[in-house]
């Protein structure tokens, strides 16, 4: 069973606002990635964080940011918010760099209207 | 860079039937292969992968794939499948740097009574 969990489940807000969504790790795990999910088809990565230092970066802009805690605790920060931006946001820890055993969270729900 | 074909959007089924959900992809380094499944409101949890080694590989829930490197495939196969089988699948591939995951888009396996 995952560890991973993710606040809030569901979000909605407004074009041009600033949202932040929240992900736990599971125990012992330092590494933690960040995927969108747009309606219908297959997540993409947003950014990896290792040790509290982003580690590698998607074809996303510099409006999404993130952050990870010495607990390894993260965050994702999108500020500017567009329409297209609505989508599943999935968090998924690790416990190191690679890979091959990631563990997802359910995921924050983010409509945009 | 890499990339992923997931041949079938939709996979319609009866129970007890063999199912088998295609999956290409192409990568100019050597590559690790995963499989995931989503139920409705729910992650991704990790199907089966192949990293090395023998190139058929079982998971959980009785599914198995069979890497084909000629053919640069990893397509994934069930026997017999249940109602409970019905989700989302996602065949994923790492490689390079192997920090991210690239995701096809998705096939709909629905199995029906």
């Amino acid at each position: 069973e995952t560890g991973v969990t993710q606040s809030p489940t569901h979000l909605i807000k407004t074009r041009g606002q600033q949202v932040t969504l929240r992900c736990s790790s599971q125990s012992g795990h330092n590494t933690v990635s960040w995927y969108q999910q747009a309606l219908g088809q297959g997540p993409q990565f947003i950014f990896q964080y290792y040790r509290e230092e982003e580690n590698g970066r998607g074809n996303f802009p510099p409006r999404f940011s993130g952050l990870q805690f010495p607990n390894y605790s993260s965050e994702l920060n999108v500020n500017a918010l567009e329409l297209d931006d609505s989508a599943l946001y999935l968090c998924a820890s690790s416990l190191d760099i690679g890979g091959e055993k990631l563990f997802f969270g359910s995921g924050t729900q983010l409509s945009v209207l | 860079a890499q990339s992923v074909t997931q041949l079938d959007s939709q996979v319609p089924v009866f129970e007890e039937a063999p199912v088998e959900l295609r999956c290409n992809y192409s990568s100019s380094v050597s590559v690790y292969l995963f499989w995931y499944v989503q139920y409705p409101n729910q992650g991704l949890q990790l199907l089966l992968k192949y990293l090395s080694g023998s190139t058929l590989v079982k998971g959980i829930n009785g599914f198995e794939a069979e890497f084909n490197k000629s053919q640069t495939s990893f397509h994934l196969r069930k026997p017999s499948v249940h109602i409970s089988d019905t989700a989302e699948y996602f065949c994923a591939v790492s490689g390079g740097s192997n920090y991210k995951l690239t995701f096809g888009k998705g096939t709909l396996l629905t199995v029906n009574p």
